[in-house]
């Protein structure tokens, strides 16, 4: 079993709908970041959580860490939204000293 | 643009080979994380150098060394390459050695052994 885990792995919207990402975890951790992947293939990082909720424009990222579990939202969604986010940790224990470990990703396609 | 440029931006080369991959982390960054992404595995850590200094290690192969030099710029070595060994190599950089901190990434390396 992947220590992080997204969901859905694939998902299609239609142009201003919301937008939900799911990425739930199995470790503790020190903090949760949301990456964005271009499909040019270039990486941004869109937030990084260790508690509560964070917004940025039309995006808002939860984070339960009870729950082990985060959230992403997209509000009014736009074909330029289209791209895989992929949702990372940083373990509090274990190997490489709490490097990120990555969850496979949720690819977006937004319909006009 | 995040600041973090990688060279070279397509590799293409034969198993057995030797190639080097080549990051500068944005300017004032210390940090610097190397990656591998490949189709079935996702995304994977593979080193860290802060301020010169190795500070973490992931799923690093043998066949594959890296180091960050005075200036900062940091050469990830992959030798003896095999099939599997084809992916896009990001690196990415940060102010501080947390992990916590933001990382931004370079555009990556797509290696393609043949």
């Amino acid at each position: 079993k992947n220590e992080v885990e997204q969901s859905p792995q694939n998902l299609t919207a239609q142009e201003g709908e919301f937008i939900t990402i799911n990425c739930s975890y199995s470790v503790g951790i020190s903090a949760l970041h949301w990456l964005q992947q271009h499909p040019g293939g270039g990486i941004v990082s869109l937030f990084m959580l260790s508690s509560g909720k964070k917004k940025h424009g039309r995006l808002i990222a939860t984070i339960n860490i009870q729950e082990k579990h985060s959230s992403l939202h997209i509000t009014a969604s736009h074909p330029r939204d289209s791209a895989v986010y992929i949702c990372a940790v940083s373990p509090l224990y274990g190997g490489s000293q709490g490097n990120l470990i990555f969850g496979k990703g949720t690819k977006l396609s937004v319909k006009p | 643009d995040s600041g973090v440029t990688q060279t070279p931006k397509h590799l293409i080369t034969a198993t057995g080979q030797r190639v080097t991959l080549r990051c500068s982390p944005r300017s004032g960054d210390l940090s610097v994380y190397w990656y591998q992404q490949s189709l079935d595995q996702g995304l994977q850590f593979l080193i860290q150098y802060y301020n010169g200094e190795e500070r973490a290690k992931g799923n690093i192969l043998e066949r594959f060394s890296a180091q960050q030099f005075p200036d900062l710029h940091s050469e990830l070595n992959l030798s003896s390459l095999e099939l599997g060994d084809s992916a896009l190599y990001f690196c990415a950089s940060s102010q501080a050695p947390e992990v916590t901190d933001t990382q931004y990434f370079g555009p990556g390396t797509r290696l393609t052994v043949l």
